[in-house]
């Protein structure tokens, strides 16, 4: 059973970079059945998918945050990680990382979920 | 404003039979299959439904979900008060070197 778990900071400042961690456990990160992707959810909003990577570093990434955006894998930690640069009030959002299964693009294994807010 | 368009709101009373639509594109639900989440409060979602009409492991035969043409539909039968929740639909979209997009989500209330 997959477990995952994100990490870092709750709070940053507008035109700063947010850094979150995803640690995964119950399985390995090169598996070739999963992609590893990020989701937000602004408060009392809908879900926004983020990006995805697979243990190969292939990346797809939401078009409309594409510039800011950067998802890698580090497969020595059984971890991959998103850094979305020169944050705004409205990436305020519950950040949460999940598995998507290899082909089929279904997110089947979630992290818990981390509040990041943006204020100075 | 979402890819996929679903209904802000759906209701119910208990044992009824509901149903959530999510409409899109000729690149998204057109050309790909559909997944369902379930939000409850204060909760990450849950994989409700996948390709469009699988139930993973653990979720009741009450959910299920069919797509035609550009469509998807969730149906929720035997409404129960705990199905009382936040449910979205996603899909692939082939467009801009492909990428995933959710529908807006539909808050169910169990009346």
């Amino acid at each position: 059973q997959l477990q995952l778990q994100e990490s870092g900071p709750g709070l940053v400042k507008p035109s700063e970079t947010l850094s979150l961690t995803c640690t995964v456990s119950g399985g390995s990160i090169s598996s070739s059945r999963y992609y590893w992707g990020w989701i937000r959810q602004p408060p009392g909003k809908g879900l926004e998918w983020i990006g995805t990577i697979f243990y190969s570093g292939k990346t797809y990434y939401n078009p409309s945050l594409k510039s800011r955006v950067t998802i890698s894998v580090d497969t020595s930690k059984n971890q991959f990680s998103l850094k979305l640069s020169s944050v705004t009030a409205a990436d305020t959002a519950v950040y949460y990382c999940a598995t998507e299964r290899a082909g089929y693009s279904y997110n089947d294994y979630w992290g818990q979920g981390t509040l990041v807010t943006v204020s100075s | 404003q979402s890819v996929l368009t679903q209904p802000p709101s759906a209701s119910g009373t208990p044992g009824q039979r509901v149903t959530i639509s999510c409409s899109g594109g000729s690149s998204n639900i057109g050309s790909n299959s559909v997944n369902w989440y379930q939000q409850l409060p204060g909760t990450a979602p849950k994989l409700l439904i996948y390709s469009s009409n699988q139930r993973p492991s653990g979720v009741p035969d009450r959910f299920s979900g069919s797509k035609s043409g550009t469509s998807a539909s969730l149906a929720i039968s035997g409404l129960q008060s705990e199905d009382e929740a936040d449910y979205y639909c996603a899909a692939w979209d082939e467009s801009l070197n492909g990428h995933v997009v959710f529908g807006g989500g539909t808050k169910l209330t169990v009346l």
